[in-house]
């Protein structure tokens, strides 16, 4: 019964590698978000998907893409991993557009790149 | 561009206590504004969602405040416990297509 789940929890990989971590929301809602937390705890917004529709995309580098194949699914995919990227990645979920609902995180997913 | 700052950075207060949380934020241009926490190792947890036009929003034991024109938000916790040790995630939301911009949080402990 878990609203937002990602998959996998950790991942390590090495350098150049890519990845991609999956996210699911069975709740429902038509906006979904991938945040990244730095090793400093601050949670920035990367992308959010409304209707499989990028509406937002801040400043990451073009080696993050957000592949969307339905409205509960937002996955993000990672080309040429760097040791920047560790991370912990959410994944979250809103109801209406962004911002204008509660969101909904994930657990989490910890990338560590060696 | 919105920056979001949470005061203290850290509090450590014996069980039982009421205490406060702070959050301002620089761009009083706000759609909404919500509390989260976060335990370690875990994802955010939603406590509390302000809406711009509301002033405060309660559930249980925690209360939230909205001063929108000063760019201020509390977050009050009555009766601390425990199991409230966390950190406490201050996030606002211009509305439309924008995110939610957060805070650096506060790392609360609540000592048996």
């Amino acid at each position: 019964d878990t609203a937002v789940s990602q998959t996998p929890k950790y991942l390590v990989t090495q350098m150049g590698n890519d990845k991609s971590i999956k996210c699911e929301q069975n709740l429902g809602h038509d906006t979904m978000y991938w945040y990244k937390q730095d090793s400093k705890k601050f949670l920035k917004i990367m992308f959010s998907y409304n209707n499989k529709e990028l509406i937002i995309n801040e400043t990451v580098p073009n080696r993050f893409s957000p592949k969307s194949p339905d409205k509960a699914h937002l996955n993000l995919h990672i080309n040429s991993l760097e040791l920047g990227d560790s991370a912990v990645y959410f994944c979250a979920s809103s109801q209406g557009l962004a911002g204008m609902d509660e969101q909904f995180f994930g657990p989490g997913t910890r990338l560590t790149v060696l | 561009k919105q920056e979001v700052t949470q005061i203290p950075a850290a509090l450590s207060v014996p069980e039982g206590e009421n205490l406060v949380l702070n959050c301002s934020f620089t761009d009083s241009a706000i759609y909404n504004l919500q509390w989260f926490r976060q335990d370690p190792g875990k994802g955010l947890t939603s406590l509390l969602l302000i809406q711009s036009s509301q002033r405060e929003q309660t559930s249980g034991r925690l209360n939230a405040s909205l001063d929108k024109s000063s760019g201020r938000s509390t977050l009050y916790i009555a009766a601390s416990q425990p199991g409230d040790s966390a950190t406490y995630l201050c996030a606002v939301c211009r509305g439309g297509a924008d995110g939610l911009t957060f805070g650096k949080g506060t790392h609360l402990i609540i000592q048996p």
